[in-house]
């Protein structure tokens, strides 16, 4: 079945310090792969995606994520991270091609310390 | 990318009543995309909506319960019917190109009293 798995519940970082968040797919091909940030009281914003080529995309806000095809895993990171950073992250993953319906991790919760 | 705009942004509402949802866009869309997202979890997808043909749900989720409008390409409704307080989510709706990435509206807070 595919699936989406974020091992992190919550994580807490100190600013300015680095940030990686773990996400592992399991899916029948490699799929277009999502990672998301919703703050409090926001609906869901488009980080940054993989469809295909470089194995390391950049993304909006100093966020980048790397795929790893032999590891079935899209990680997250930042190398410093600011106190607005402070949100839920979901990774999620979609069928290649098409209109992709996608399937949501359980999401990071992160906190950021002063 | 599109702008979202969803209404009502939250609501309180009596258990058994009934309460439309609804999803504009500024930019014609061929699939719409609506999703739950249950206090503390994450999202899941209840169905897609494609202008001009019935709304494909997922698996646990039925039109009685939820059903859907899509009058035309940029605005779709979500009726959440004889509502429990187990209803009590956010719901949002998505839109996505071909091969593109869906973008989301910010959701409706949706309490069950």
């Amino acid at each position: 079945a595919q699936s989406v798995t974020q091992p992190d519940i919550h994580i807490t970082v100190s600013e300015g310090a680095s940030l990686e968040l773990r996400c592992n797919y399991s899916y029948g091909a490699t799929p277009y792969l999502f990672w998301y940030v919703q703050s409090p009281g926001q609906g869901l914003q488009l980080l940054l995606k993989y469809f295909s080529g470089d194995t390391l995309v950049q993304g909006i806000k100093g966020f980048e994520a790397e795929f790893k095809r032999s590891q079935s895993s899209f990680n997250l990171r930042k190398p410093s991270v600011h106190w607005s950073d402070a949100a839920e992250y979901f990774c999620a993953v979609g069928a290649p091609g098409g209109y992709n319906k996608l399937i949501f991790g359980a999401g990071t919760r992160l906190a950021v310390h002063p | 990318s599109a702008v979202i705009s969803q209404k009502p942004s939250r609501d309180i509402c009596q258990r058994g009543t009934s309460l439309t949802i609804q999803c504009q866009v500024d930019s014609q869309v061929t699939m719409m995309f609506w999703y739950r997202q249950q206090p503390g979890q994450s999202l899941t997808l209840i169905a897609t909506a494609n202008q001009g043909s019935e709304a494909t749900y997922e698996s646990g989720f039925v039109i009685d319960k939820f059903p859907i409008s899509r009058p035309n390409l940029t605005f779709s409704t979500l009726t959440v019917s004889n509502m429990s307080p187990e209803d009590s989510s956010i719901y949002l709706c998505s839109v996505g190109g071909e091969s593109q990435p869906q973008h989301f509206g910010d959701g409706t807070r949706l309490s069950i009293l």
